[in-house]
C-alpha cells in the first residue's frame, strides 16, 4: 500500500491548459508538501499545509494554487499552463514542522508543456 | 542568503571503491542537515538527520557526518546497488517545515 501516492504520473498538455495533480498520504502525517524539482535537479519548495492550513506559500506564481480538502490529501491546480512550468512535481508528507527532517515523497508527477 | 552546495555532480565508482560525497552549507542558523537518496524515476528516500557538529550517522555502507560548514557522505565499499542521486537538504532554524535542497550528486557504482 503506497504511502505517499499522486496522480497522474505523466501530463503532456499544451500551453494555455489548466491541469491538476492529486496526492494523497495514509501514513497520517499533518503536514503536506509540494515540491518542483526541475530539469537541473534541484527540488525547491512551493507550498506546504498543516492540518489543512497553507504555512509555506513560497514565491511562485498565482497561476498555481494548491487545495487541501483534508489533511491526507493535497492538490495542485494549475491556470494558463507555460513552456517553463514543465518540471516533475512531487507531493510529499511529514510529521509536523518536519523536524526530524524526514519527508516521504511521492514517485513524482511529470508535466511536459509544449 | 541560506546556499547548500553539493560536490562533485557526478562520480563515478568501481564496486568496492569507497568515496566520499561533500555538502556545503551557508545558512543563518542551523536547525538541521538531512541526507536522501533518490533512484531514477522516485522520489528521494529519506537517509539520516544531523543536528550538531560533531555528529556522525550510519546505515550499512553510509555514514555521514557533519561540522559547522560542511557535511560529508561516505559511501564504503560500494556495490552496484548504491547508484542513485544522494540530495543534502538544510533547514533553517524558525524556517518550520521547509527544507532546501542542494542539487546533489550523482554516483555511478560498476562492477
Amino acid at each position: 500500500d503506497t504511502a505517499v501516492s499522486q496522480t497522474p504520473k505523466y501530463l503532456v498538455t499544451q500551453m494555455g491548459n489548466d491541469k491538476s495533480i492529486k496526492c494523497e498520504q495514509n501514513l497520517g502525517h499533518d503536514t503536506m508538501y509540494w515540491y518542483k524539482q526541475d530539469s537541473k535537479k534541484f527540488l525547491k519548495i512551493m507550498f506546504s499545509y498543516n492540518n489543512k492550513e497553507l504555512i509555506i506559500n513560497e514565491t511562485v506564481p498565482n497561476r498555481f494554487s494548491p487545495k487541501s480538502p483534508d489533511k491526507a490529501h493535497l492538490n495542485l491546480h494549475i491556470n494558463s499552463l507555460e513552456l517553463g512550468d514543465s518540471a516533475v512535481y512531487f507531493c510529499a508528507s511529514s510529521l509536523s514542522g518536519a523536524d526530524t527532517g524526514e519527508l516521504f515523497f511521492g514517485e513524482g508527477s511529470r508535466l511536459t508543456v509544449l | 542568503e541560506d546556499q547548500v552546495t553539493q560536490s562533485p555532480e557526478a562520480l563515478r565508482l568501481q564496486e568496492g571503491e569507497s568515496s566520499s560525497l561533500n555538502c556545503s552549507y551557508t545558512v543563518s542558523g542551523l536547525r538541521g542537515l538531512f541526507w536522501y537518496r533518490q533512484d531514477p524515476g522516485k522520489g528521494p528516500e529519506f537517509l539520516f538527520t544531523l543536528y550538531s557538529a560533531g555528529e556522525e550517522k550510519e546505515k550499512e555502507r553510509l555514514k555521514a557526518t557533519l561540522t559547522k560548514k560542511e557535511s560529508f557522505l561516505h559511501i564504503t565499499a560500494p556495490k552496484p546497488e548504491d547508484s542513485a542521486t544522494y540530495l543534502c537538504a538544510v533547514q533553517v532554524k524558525g524556517s518550520w517545515g521547509k527544507l532546501q535542497f542542494g542539487a546533489g550528486t550523482q554516483v555511478v557504482v560498476t562492477p
